[in-house]
């Protein structure tokens, strides 16, 4: 069956580290997306790509980055990670634009930034 | 700036009753609107959409009530069950320049007493 999977499931790091978490689909789906979820906030988009060599910014990206080099995957890296970006990470995919297409979630990672 | 509310964070319902989940809205260009169900440790899932050009979607006990000139939405759930216990959050979608994203509301946690 067609999934989509993140990992680490949870990770603790120290203020000023790299950290990237990975997100793998096997959909096949054109469209990736990076959210956080936070109380009082819901979830926020990072950055969101529509297909290989794509990347765009959404409404949280400052501290983040992504890349795109194949269809199955969008790591998403924090440069140096802060406290602020303690929060649980969603990442998710769908297949096109059309009227009616939805977005699959992954199960989500935990990040603790000490 | 939050332009989608889900005013109530939590609702208690007695199992076999109606539950209604409410979402609001404030940017007109929204074209698409979504709910998502959540249970703990897991990602959001998808659950019932509608169109900004219709008023009502029914998907079995899951029916979404749009109000464009009020610019709220609300879900019906009925009858309710203990497995329906979740945190539910509506999303709405913007396109903007042949882009498009997804507005998440904060989340409303349901609980469906047996």
């Amino acid at each position: 069956d067609a999934e989509i999977t993140q990992s680490p499931r949870h990770k603790i790091t120290e203020t000023g580290r790299q950290v990237t978490l990975a997100c793998h689909q096997t959909w096949n789906h054109n469209n990736m997306f990076w959210y956080r979820q936070d109380l009082g906030h819901g979830l926020r988009l990072i950055h969101y790509s529509y297909g290989v060599q794509d990347t765009n910014k959404g409404e949280v990206s400052d501290g983040y980055s992504v890349s795109r080099s194949n269809t199955e995957d969008l790591p998403l890296t924090l440069e140096s990670a802060a406290s602020s970006q303690t929060s649980v990470y969603f990442c998710a995919s769908s297949e096109s634009r059309r009227q009616k297409e939805t977005q699959y979630f992954g199960p989500g990672t935990r990040l603790l930034v000490l | 700036d939050q332009q989608v509310k889900q005013n109530s964070p939590s609702l208690s319902v007695q199992e076999g009753r109606i539950s209604i989940l409410n979402c609001d809205y404030t940017n007109s260009m929204f074209d698409y609107f979504l709910w998502y169900k959540k249970y703990p440790a897991e990602g959001p899932t998808f659950l019932i959409s509608i169109s900004s050009i219709k008023d009502k979607n029914e998907d079995g006990r899951f029916t979404v009530f749009l109000n464009k000139s009020a610019k709220h939405l609300s879900l019906h759930i009925v009858p309710s069950q203990p497995g329906d216990s979740a945190v539910y959050f509506c999303a709405a979608r913007l396109v903007t320049s042949g882009t498009y994203k997804y507005i998440f509301g904060t989340g409303t946690r349901l609980k469906v007493l047996a």
